[in-house]
C-alpha cells in the first residue's frame, strides 16, 4: 500500500485559498490519489481524485507533481463551511475491487 | 437521490450487552463497506461486500463482530458482547460496481458508547 503523509492541522482565512499538501512518495503507476473530507459528526465526503493530470471540479482543484510523489488539494475560496478533516488517500486495488485506506488526515480550520 | 441511511445514529449500552447497526445503501450500489472510526482517527475498513458476498473481512474481529448482507441490499453489523474499547463511530458506505470512479458514499454513522 502506498502511504500518505499530511500535516495534522492547518489554518486558513475565509475567502483565501486553502492549499493542503500530501506526500505519497511510494505511489505506484496505477494508483490514484483521492481526497475526501469529513465535517464534524458526518461521514466522509468525496472531493476529487486524479491519476497524473491536474483535475478540477466544482469543489476543488487537485495538483499532482510530475513525479507523482506529492499532490496539493486547493480550495480556491475557503468558507467557514470548509472547516473539516481532509484525507489524502492512495487507492489500493485489491482483487479488482476498490479499496481506500484512510490516514489521520489534515484538520483544516477556516477562520473569519 | 437518497443517500446511505444508517440507524441508530446514537447508541449507549453497558459492556457485555449486544448491539446492532443497520445500513441501507444507495439503490443500485453493489458494494457495501463497514468502517470503524475511533476518536481523532481516520476510518478503518472492517468488511466489504460485493452484493451478498463478503469479499474482504480480514479486519473484522470475528470473535465478537458479525455482519450480514442478506439479498445483497441492506446490511447489519452486530457486536456481541460489546466491550469498552468498542466505543466508536461505525460508518457504512456504498459504491457502484467496480469500473466506476471509485467514489464511496458514506452514511452519517452510528455512534456507539459502551459504559
Amino acid at each position: 500500500d502506498a502511504k500518505t503523509t499530511q500535516p495534522p492541522s492547518m489554518d486558513c482565512a475565509e475567502g483565501r485559498a486553502a492549499n493542503l499538501p500530501c506526500n505519497h512518495s511510494t505511489i505506484s503507476g496505477n494508483e490514484y490519489v483521492y481526497w475526501y473530507r469529513q465535517i464534524h459528526s458526518q461521514g466522509p465526503q468525496y472531493i476529487i481524485h486524479g491519476l497524473k493530470n491536474n483535475e478540477t471540479n466544482e469543489m476543488a482543484s487537485l495538483i499532482i507533481t510530475e513525479d507523482r510523489k506529492s499532490s496539493t488539494l486547493i480550495l480556491p475560496h475557503a468558507t467557514l463551511r470548509d472547516t473539516a478533516v481532509y484525507y489524502c488517500i492512495v487507492r489500493l486495488r485489491s482483487g479488482g475491487y476498490n479499496k481506500l485506506i484512510f490516514g489521520a488526515g489534515t484538520r483544516l480550520a477556516v477562520h473569519p | 437521490e437518497a443517500g446511505v441511511v444508517q440507524s441508530p445514529r446514537y447508541k449507549i449500552i453497558e459492556k457485555k450487552q449486544p448491539v446492532a447497526f443497520w445500513c441501507n445503501p444507495i439503490s443500485g450500489h453493489n458494494t457495501l463497506y463497514w468502517y470503524l472510526q475511533n476518536l481523532g482517527q481516520g476510518p478503518e475498513l472492517l468488511i466489504r461486500y460485493e452484493n451478498e458476498e463478503a469479499v474482504d473481512d480480514s479486519q473484522l474481529p470475528k470473535d465478537r463482530f458479525s455482519a450480514e448482507r442478506l439479498k445483497g441490499v441492506d446490511s447489519t453489523l452486530k457486536i456481541q458482547p460489546a466491550e469498552l474499547g468498542d466505543s466508536a463511530v461505525y460508518l457504512c458506505a456504498s459504491s457502484p460496481r467496480e469500473g466506476s470512479t471509485g467514489e464511496l458514499f458514506f452514511g452519517e454513522g452510528s455512534r456507539l458508547t459502551v459504559l
